[in-house]
């Protein structure tokens, strides 16, 4: 079956750190690959997504990600956070059953940035 | 618009009431989704709609039952919950087939008392 894990649970960094999200997923087959942020009071919203060709993944507000298909790994990345980011963060695969498709998602992360 | 919009925003009930959680979109989606989000959790998958017929059902108890009277209507009928039921109720569409985005509301907060 398809999963998805994020081994950081809560992550406090300083405005103009760098951020680095971990995301690894089990599927033997084809990925969908997502990043999904929760601002606080805000519905989910797309990052940006992997589903073939440039394995560097370039998403809204400054984000991006690395699909890295020999580590089963899909890590977000910001060069430098601001204290707007504060929000957690859910990676997420796409899954197949039967003839229809889910999300499932991972446990999320908690980013804290502090001003 | 990209907008999915879910009323009511806030709702508490009676473990004994009858309520129920409303869903629209006008994107022309045809795939519908439910999932509960309890508090510091992520979303978890209830019910998947394709082109208005229930096509996943993630083994949720009867007492939410689930409608999609059509394409840009999603319902969750709720009947006899219990307090660990509270929690954030989310919908979201997408087109059918692989799913390229999924757009998802601000959810229903409810308490059950």
């Amino acid at each position: 079956a398809q999963s998805v894990s994020q081994h950081n649970h809560h992550v406090i960094l300083s405005e103009a750190a760098s951020l680095e999200l971990g995301c690894n997923y089990s599927y033997g087959g084809t990925v969908n690959l997502f990043w999904y942020v929760q601002y606080p009071g805000q519905h989910l919203q797309l990052l940006l997504k992997y589903f073939s060709g440039d394995p560097l993944v370039k998403g809204i507000k400054g984000f991006e990600a690395e699909f890295i298909k020999s580590k089963f790994s899909f890590n977000l990345r910001k060069p430098s956070v601001q204290w707007s980011d504060t929000a957690e963060y859910f990676c997420a695969v796409n899954a197949r059953r039967d003839s229809s498709y889910k999300l499932i998602f991972g446990s999320g992360t908690r980013l804290l940035v502090r001003p | 618009d990209t907008e999915v919009t879910q009323t009511p925003k806030h709702l508490v009930m009676g473990m004994t009431n009858k309520k129920s959680l409303k869903c629209e979109q006008h994107m022309g989606h045809r795939a519908m989704y439910w999932y509960k989000q309890k508090a510091k959790k992520p979303p978890e998958l209830m019910f998947v709609y394709s082109y208005e017929k229930l096509s996943i059902n993630e083994s949720v108890p009867s007492r939410f039952s689930p409608e999609c009277p059509n394409s840009s209507l999603l319902n969750l009928h709720l009947h006899a919950l219990q307090p660990e039921d509270s929690a954030l109720y989310l919908c979201a569409s997408s087109q059918t087939g692989v799913i390229t985005e999924a757009f998802f509301g601000q959810g229903t907060r409810l308490t059950v008392v």
